[in-house]
């Protein structure tokens, strides 16, 4: 399917497990990012990635490892869950045309519970 | 930092009422400004766009304008319906630089429409 898909879309697994989160984009797009979704924080960057093998923290990287070996997956890792990363994850992917950075695309999302 | 403030929700109003969701930032330079939404169960998509000063991003009956001198881009629709139930979303990006199109999200505001 075209587009960006995230897998699964709903996770439960307990503290101290290795959780890791898929994201599959067709386009191309160079860019790629995921992002978490908090009652009364919005969305907060995790990391990023401007091209395969280039990656870069973003606001709230700590407990988190990402990869990016192909252009079109990103998966996250959160290596030893906590409670605290409890929260809905979205990957969102962008073009760079002519220079300028463009709309992000996003995922559905995956709602991970830590317990 | 850079920084976008969002009116307190959730806001909730009649159908055909009028709208208008309040955004402020805090900019180190001049970023582009976005309005996304996430309908139930979904991720985001965008709404719409401006990228200077002055500029008014518009789509499906949705506008905003660009402030620069008050440092506002409020969102506003002359006639809500029940499926613009949403949480919304104010953003900010810079086009070039080492950025990458990182946004910068406020932290959401939800808008419940009732027949």
């Amino acid at each position: 399917d075209a587009g960006i898909t995230q897998s699964p879309r709903y996770k439960i697994t307990e503290t101290g497990r290795q959780v890791t989160l898929m994201c599959h984009q067709t386009w191309s797009h160079s860019y790629m990012f995921w992002y978490r979704q908090d009652l009364g924080h919005g969305l907060r960057l995790i990391y990023y990635s401007a091209a395969a093998d280039i990656t870069d923290k973003g606001e709230v990287p700590d407990g988190y490892v990402v990869s990016r070996s192909k252009t079109e997956n990103f998966p996250l890792t959160l290596e030893s869950a906590t409670r605290s990363q409890t929260s809905v994850y979205f990957c969102a992917s962008s073009p760079r045309q002519g220079g300028s950075y463009n709309e992000q695309f996003f995922g559905p999302g995956t709602r991970l519970t830590v317990l | 930092g850079d920084s976008v403030t969002q009116m307190e929700g959730p806001v909730t109003l009649s159908e055909e009422a009028f709208l208008t969701i309040n955004c402020t930032y805090t900019a180190t330079g001049y970023p582009s400004l976005f309005w996304y939404v996430q309908y139930p169960g979904e991720g985001l998509q965008l709404l719409l766009k401006a990228t200077k000063a002055d500029d008014k991003g518009s789509n499906k009956g949705f506008e905003a304008t660009y402030r620069k001198e008050t440092t506002s881009f409020h969102l506003e629709k002359g006639s809500v319906q029940v499926s613009d139930s949403a949480v919304y979303f104010c953003a900010l990006t810079y086009a070039g630089g080492t950025s990458y199109g990182k946004l910068t999200f406020g932290q959401g505001t939800i808008l419940t429409v009732h027949p």
